[in-house]
Order: C-alpha cells, then sequence, then structure tokens
C-alpha cells in the first residue's frame, strides 16, 4: 500500500495568512492527488482533485500543487470558515489511502 | 446533483454483525462506483471497500477482506456495507462516498459527494 504522510500535523494561524500544507507519497503518484476538508462531526468535503482541479463551489483562495511524491495545499488567505482538518489521499493505486490530516487551528 | 443519505446509528455487541445503507437520489445509480470509508474516534480515514454496481465488482481492503462484504441493489438505488464479528476497535463513523474512478475494476478516484456519516459503537 502506499504511505501518505502529512506536515505539519498540526498548525496554528490568524484570519488572512497565506497557510500551506504538504503531503508526501511513498511512491510516485503522478498527479493522483485528492484534498479534502472537514469541520467535527461532519463528513469530509473534496476541494481539490488531480492535484490542483478546485472541485465546483470551492473558493479560489485554495489551491494545489506538486506532482510524483510532493504536494501542496495552499489557502492563500485564511477565513474563519477554514478551521478545520485537511487530509490528501492518492488515487493511484487501490487502496485508495489518506495521509493522517493536518489541522487548522485559530492562532 | 446526487445525494447520499446513510442508515442511522448503531449499537453492537461484540461478534455480532451490522449492515449500513446508502440510499442514492438525484443521479443515476446505475453509473456510479461506491466506496466506504471509516474514520474511528479522533482518527484518520481508512478505505475499506468499492462496488461497481453496474458490473457487480467489488474491490476490498485487505485488512477488512474476510469481514467485509459490500452490495448494491439497483432497484432501490442503495448500496450496503456489511461488517461481521465486530470488535471494540470497529466503533467508528462509517462513510459512503461517490467514487470518481469511473467503472474500472483497477481504477480508484476521488470522492464526491460523501453521506452524512453513520456512527457504529461496539460494545458489551
Amino acid at each position: 500500500d502506499i504511505q501518505m504522510t502529512q506536515s505539519p500535523s498540526s498548525l496554528s494561524a490568524s484570519i488572512g495568512d497565506r497557510v500551506t500544507v504538504t503531503c508526501r507519497a511513498s511512491q510516485s503518484i503522478g498527479s493522483y492527488l485528492n484534498w479534502f476538508q472537514q469541520n467535527p462531526g461532519e463528513a469530509p468535503k473534496l476541494l481539490i482533485y488531480a492535484t490542483s482541479i478546485l472541485q465546483s463551489g470551492v473558493p479560489s483562495r485554495f489551491s494545489g500543487s506538486g506532482s510524483g511524491t510532493d504536494f501542496t495545499l495552499t489557502i492563500s488567505s485564511l477565513q474563519p470558515e477554514d478551521f478545520a482538518t485537511y487530509f490528501c489521499q492518492q488515487s493511484y493505486s487501490i487502496p485508495p489511502t489518506f495521509g493522517p490530516g493536518t489541522k487548522v487551528d485559530i492562532k | 446533483q446526487v445525494q447520499l443519505v446513510q442508515s442511522g446509528t448503531e449499537v453492537k455487541k461484540p461478534g455480532s454483525s451490522v449492515k449500513v445503507s446508502c440510499k442514492t437520489s438525484g443521479g443515476s445509480f446505475s453509473t456510479y462506483t461506491f466506496s466506504w470509508v471509516r474514520q474511528a474516534p479522533g482518527q484518520g480515514l481508512e478505505w475499506m471497500g468499492r462496488i461497481i454496481p453496474i458490473l457487480g465488482v467489488t474491490n476490498y481492503a485487505q485488512r477488512f477482506h474476510h469481514r467485509v462484504t459490500i452490495t448494491a441493489d439497483k432497484s432501490t438505488f442503495t448500496a450496503y456495507l456489511e461488517l461481521s464479528s465486530l470488535r471494540s476497535e470497529d466503533t467508528a463513523v462509517y462513510y459512503c462516498a461517490r467514487d470518481h474512478g469511473g467503472q474500472v475494476p483497477t481504477s480508484i478516484g476521488w470522492f464526491d459527494p460523501w453521506g452524512q456519516g453513520t456512527l457504529v459503537t461496539v460494545s458489551s
């Protein structure tokens, strides 16, 4: 199975900050990388698929980049509704695997 | 736009089985693929398996292979997850999600939308 890691595991930031979350795969996964946002008590929500394609309805302050083994989720200007946990997921091979998550909270 | 609505909270005894349903509305069930993902309390996301209803094909995560069965009823637009030989470590929220990997048995995709989740508690 492909192992996914994320860094940092948590971060504290202020409204308006630029935030970057990193995801790394244990082997090359091309561009088969997706990002989800999860609020407490809710189901995950798809933000970005295929590394950089923004899901319909997701604000443009979210962006994704990378290829191979290293990927990044960027929030250009953090908003109050962005305080949540973010997961990456590889869809290169079965079984799909998720990163352990990055919790973004208020500084 | 497709919506996924799951069955309600379950409390089960160790050794028993649970069956969770995921009913779709607003889309074309026969063209979809469905995955099941679980999340233990305070933990991350773990893929359990998926079904391609139109092909009747399933894939399972190796660690659940002998305990999990995923089925689909095309007449009621509902997918099911059954997990047997339950133990306390199976206490989790179970989610269904539409899998955008297409109807290719060797392909997996991103997950959207997700059902609201079903809490399964295993306790004696």
